[in-house]
């Protein structure tokens, strides 16, 4: 079956650095990907919607310019977290869509920031 | 505005006991609804889905779902369950266009007791 693929799966960074997190669909194309945050015991929250050849779509009260999104490729979408801060420590998940109406997930990428 | 509802945070039932998770939706038209389900550290996996149909839906690992729209439900049940169910389960219903969106519910942590 279709594969999300996400690295790296953990990344500590320091206050101040950027993180980039990659999320790719292994043998097919993805010409939408969706980014979800969740932080410790809680349900997923849309960030944003990655398309392919153009911006990303953001979600009411997510950051832009804080959360770089980019999707160069059929099957890569990147999620770059820029000066990343404490409170930006999470547990980052991408998805496409594989069918209709049905999306596959990536195993997520545990952010922390010292 | 679509949301999901899972009432129950927690619950324990003992291995070989029968299983059913709640979930309620708030959508004008007729939903997409989907059970995910997350082992810790883990991305989501789907279990099932419902478009329309047949209103009760059969999904993987023996699970099942029943779309009742009277009751604006689609609780997620399994006869009998497995120390391997253990996990985080999360309703979830498809937003949007063509449900280009998908909003989670709270989530509902399964506890096996041995």
């Amino acid at each position: 079956g279709a594969v999300v693929s996400q690295h790296p799966s953990w990344v500590i960074c320091k206050s101040g650095t950027s993180v980039k997190i990659e999320c790719r669909s292994l043998d097919f194309q993805a010409t939408t990907m969706f980014w979800y945050r969740q932080f410790p015991k809680q349900s997923l929250m849309l960030m944003a919607t990655s398309n392919e050849g153009s911006k990303a779509t953001y979600e009411q009260g997510v950051e832009k310019d804080k959360f770089l999104i980019n999707h160069a490729s059929l099957t890569l979408s990147t999620l770059t977290v820029t000066s990343a801060h404490p409170e930006d420590s999470s547990f980052y998940i991408c998805s496409a869509r594989t069918g209709t109406n049905v999306l596959t997930f990536g195993a997520g990428s545990r952010l922390t920031v010292l | 505005a679509q949301s999901v509802t899972q009432p129950d945070i927690h619950i324990t039932v003992s291995e070989g006991a029968s299983l059913e998770l709640r979930c309620n939706y708030s959508y004008g038209a007729t939903p997409y609804l989907f059970w995910y389900v997350q082992s810790p550290g883990q991305g989501l996996q789907l279990l099932l889905k419902y478009f329309s149909g047949d209103t009760l839906v059969q999904g993987i690992k023996g699970f099942e779902a029943e779309f009742k729209r009277s009751q604006s439900s689609f609780n997620l049940r399994k006869p009998s369950v497995h120390w391997s169910d253990a996990a985080e389960y999360f309703c979830a219903v498809g937003a949007g266009s063509s449900a280009s969106k998908i909003i989670f519910g709270s989530g509902t942590r399964l506890s096996i007791r041995p």
